[in-house]
């Protein structure tokens, strides 16, 4: 079990630019998750999806950022005109069921820094 | 909506006292599952024990925490600190919707 893949591990932009974010779920998981990790606000949820489907965005930021997973093995997260304030470590989790008890395995995230 | 506060950022304890990380939370619902969540410096987040069910203390790794919904809380504990305990550590609340979480508590062990 190679556990949830984050690519890439870092990634450095100009402010402006477009970033895409991507995660392999841990095989056989049916629901991701993406969040956004900082040290003032901690950690964010962004969105999660329940077998391919979007389920909850409520955490997106509406403007520039949106997330797909169009199969079961990959799910990504765009950026797009990237600003300083969205530098921060993007973690991607993944559960084997939907409901609330499961417990969600992280990634090792994605660093982005917005200059 | 639903809500987790861990009120304390950072603490910072010497190696042997006991530790107790704050989290109290937030929701309309009774089927609540809270979760701990460690996250050790470079490595990724991860389960550190979870709790669905009224005044049963639940342990893993020398933590322990009960999860009480009279006070709506969900404390961490564990008896003596280790240096090794230094980490981040996240509360959080599932419901069957988006998972929340908690800002972090900062642990510090020092010898």
């Amino acid at each position: 079990n190679a556990g949830v893949i984050q690519t890439p591990r870092h990634k450095v932009t100009g402010k402006g630019q477009e970033a895409t974010l991507w995660c392999e779920p841990i095989s056989g998981h049916s629901a991701v998750f993406w969040y956004r990790q900082t040290i003032v606000q901690g950690l964010e949820f962004l969105t999660y999806f329940r077998n391919q489907a979007p389920i909850d965005d409520s955490g997106m930021p509406k403007e520039r950022f949106s997330a797909q997973m169009p199969n079961q093995s990959h799910s990504t997260l765009k950026i797009q005109s990237t600003q300083p304030q969205d530098s921060a470590v993007y973690l991607c989790a993944s559960s084997s069921r939907d409901w609330g008890q499961d417990t969600q395995y992280f990634g090792p995230g994605t660093r982005l820094l917005v200059l | 909506g639903d809500s987790v506060t861990q009120k304390e950022g950072l603490v910072t304890l010497t190696e042997g006292l006991p530790v107790m990380l704050n989290c109290t939370y937030q929701t309309i619902y009774s089927n609540a599952f809270l979760f701990w969540y460690v996250h050790y410096l470079n490595e990724s987040p991860r389960l550190l024990l979870k709790s669905s069910t009224d005044n049963k203390r639940t342990e893993h790794q020398g933590f322990h925490a009960t999860l009480h919904k009279s006070s709506s809380s969900f404390h961490l504990q564990k008896s003596s600190a280790q240096l090794s305990d230094s980490a981040l550590y996240y509360c959080a609340l599932n419901n069957n919707n988006a998972p929340r979480f908690g800002a972090g508590t900062k642990l510090s062990v020092k010898p």
